[in-house]
C-alpha cells in the first residue's frame, strides 16, 4: 500500500507558542490530504480538507485562524496549531488520497501543551 | 455521523477466523465500504474496500450482502497481533463524508 509520513511523531510545547506539523505522501502524488484529531478514547474527527493549491475545506467548529494548513506541493501538507493551548493536546493525524478513493494515513503526531 | 453501526467489541480465539460485522443500511448506490483498523497509539491502517462483489486481499475477506445493507469483514487465522479497534466507513469518492464511528474493539486471546 501506499505510504504516507508524519513529522514529527511526539511535540511538547509551552503554551501560546506555534507548532508545525508536516504529512507527506512518500510514493505517490496526493491532490489531497485531510486532517483529523484524535482525543483519548475517543474516535477520529475530521477537521479540514486540503487540497493542493487551494485553501483547506474546515469542518464545522474547527477554527481556521488556529489551525492553519497548507497544501503547497502534491506531496506535502502542513498543519500549523497557533498559540496553542492545553485543550489543542490531542493526536493528529492526517491522510492522503490515492487513486480518489482510497486513503492512507500516516502514523500520527502527538501535541502537548503545557 | 456515522452511517454505520458495529458492535462495541468482540473477542476471538487465537488462530481461529475473526467475523466483525457491520450495518449500513443507508448506503448509496455509489458509496464503497471501506474497513480500516487502528492499533493502540497508531495512524489507521487501509484494510479492504468494496463496493458490490466480495473482496479478498492478502488481510483480509470482505462480504457484502446483496442488498448492500449490510457487510461482514473476515480475517481467517487472527492473531495476536489483530487486537486492534476496526472501524467500518461508507464513503463516496475523494473521501466524501467519510466518517469514523466508534469502530468494534477486537481482542484476539491466546
Amino acid at each position: 500500500g501506499a505510504v504516507v509520513s508524519q513529522h514529527p511523531s511526539r511535540v511538547i510545547c509551552k503554551s501560546g507558542t506555534s507548532v508545525k506539523i508536516e504529512c507527506r505522501s512518500l510514493d505517490f502524488q496526493a491532490t489531497t490530504m485531510f486532517w483529523y484529531r484524535q482525543f483519548p478514547k475517543q474516535s477520529l474527527m475530521l477537521m479540514a480538507t486540503s487540497n493542493e493549491g487551494s485553501k483547506a475545506t474546515y469542518e464545522q467548529g474547527v477554527e481556521k485562524d488556529k489551525f492553519l494548513i497548507n497544501h503547497a506541493s502534491l506531496t506535502l501538507s502542513t498543519l500549523t496549531v497557533t498559540s496553542a493551548h492545553p485543550e489543542d493536546s490531542s493526536f493528529y493525524i492526517c491522510s492522503a488520497l490515492w487513486d480518489y478513493n482510497e486513503q492512507f494515513f500516516g502514523p500520527g503526531t502527538r501535541l502537548t501543551v503545557l | 455521523d456515522a452511517k454505520t453501526t458495529q458492535p462495541t467489541s468482540m473477542d476471538c480465539a487465537e488462530g481461529r477466523a475473526a467475523n466483525l460485522p457491520c450495518n449500513h443500511s443507508t448506503i448509496s448506490g455509489n458509496e464503497y465500504v471501506y474497513w480500516y483498523r487502528q492499533i493502540h497509539s497508531q495512524g489507521p491502517q487501509y484494510i479492504i474496500h468494496g463496493l458490490k462483489n466480495n473482496e479478498t486481499n492478502e488481510m483480509a475477506s470482505l462480504i457484502i450482502t446483496e442488498d448492500r445493507k449490510s457487510s461482514t469483514l473476515i480475517l481467517p487465522h487472527a492473531t495476536l497481533r489483530d487486537t486492534a479497534v476496526y472501524y467500518c466507513i461508507v464513503s463516496g469518492d475523494y473521501g466524501q463524508n467519510f466518517v469514523f464511528g466508534p469502530g468494534t474493539r477486537l481482542s484476539v486471546l491466546p
